[in-house]
């Protein structure tokens, strides 16, 4: 079955950058898109972007395009994003997200365990 | 941008009443919405997609309806597992939107 497991949690000062992880499996990891999510405590759910990972190509908001950073390595069904110039308000839990289909729908199926950044 | 609201934010019901939450996105998305459940410490999950399709495995207790720019997600007969946050989402010109969420807690 599908799995995304995702890095462990971070801990980072304002200013700096962190990467997190998002490792697949049970699936061809380049046929489907994947979308990074994030919620900060308490509140709702934001889209940061996504990729392709059979050519790397990605969309993010304009808010994210300066600071986020989103790749794939197909050799080991990996996603990464990076997330620089941090501040406190990207204090979350970051979850990396599976398409539900091959060709993109944006509906967010498979979900990893969430890797919770704190900006302090 | 394609904002998406939600109503009611909360919603107090008792085991066994049916539950509709509303969501409404300020341009056509014409069937492509989504609904998602969350539960606290956990990861959501895809409810419903195109408007009215249940994900793999929801039951059929839940239904969703709409077209354009008004959506509704329906629980038939609340049950104690249901009581968690719903989340609906679109897309938009490659970019994903969710709502503010409906808390529907227990009366």
């Amino acid at each position: 079955q599908v799995h995304l497991v995702q890095s462990g949690a971070e801990v980072k000062k304002p200013g700096a950058s962190v990467r997190v992880s998002c490792r697949a499996s049970g699936y061809t990891f380049s046929a489907y898109y994947l979308h990074w999510v994030r919620q900060v405590p308490g509140q709702g759910l934001e889209w940061i972007g996504v990729i392709n990972p059979r050519d790397g190509s990605i969309s993010r908001p304009q808010r994210f395009q300066d600071r986020v950073t989103l790749t794939s390595d197909t050799s080991t069904s990996t996603a990464y994003m990076e997330v620089s110039g941090l501040t406190s308000e990207d204090t979350a839990v970051y979850y990396c997200v599976r398409d539900k289909d091959t060709v993109t729908t944006f509906y967010f199926e498979f979900w990893g365990q969430g890797t919770l950044v704190t900006v302090s | 941008e394609n904002a998406l609201t939600q109503s009611p934010a909360t919603l107090s019901l008792s085991p066994g009443e049916r539950a509709t939450l509303s969501c409404r996105a300020s341009q056509s998305v014409y069937s492509s919405l989504a609904w998602y459940q969350q539960k606290p410490g956990q990861a959501p999950r895809l409810l419903i997609y195109d408007a009215s399709k249940r994900a793999t495995g929801v039951p059929a207790r839940f239904s969703g309806s709409g077209s354009g720019t008004d959506f509704s997600l329906t629980i038939s007969s609340l049950e104690a597992d249901d009581f968690a946050v719903y989340y609906c989402q679109h897309r938009d010109n490659w970019l994903g939107t969710f709502g503010p969420g409906t808390t529907v807690e227990i009366k």
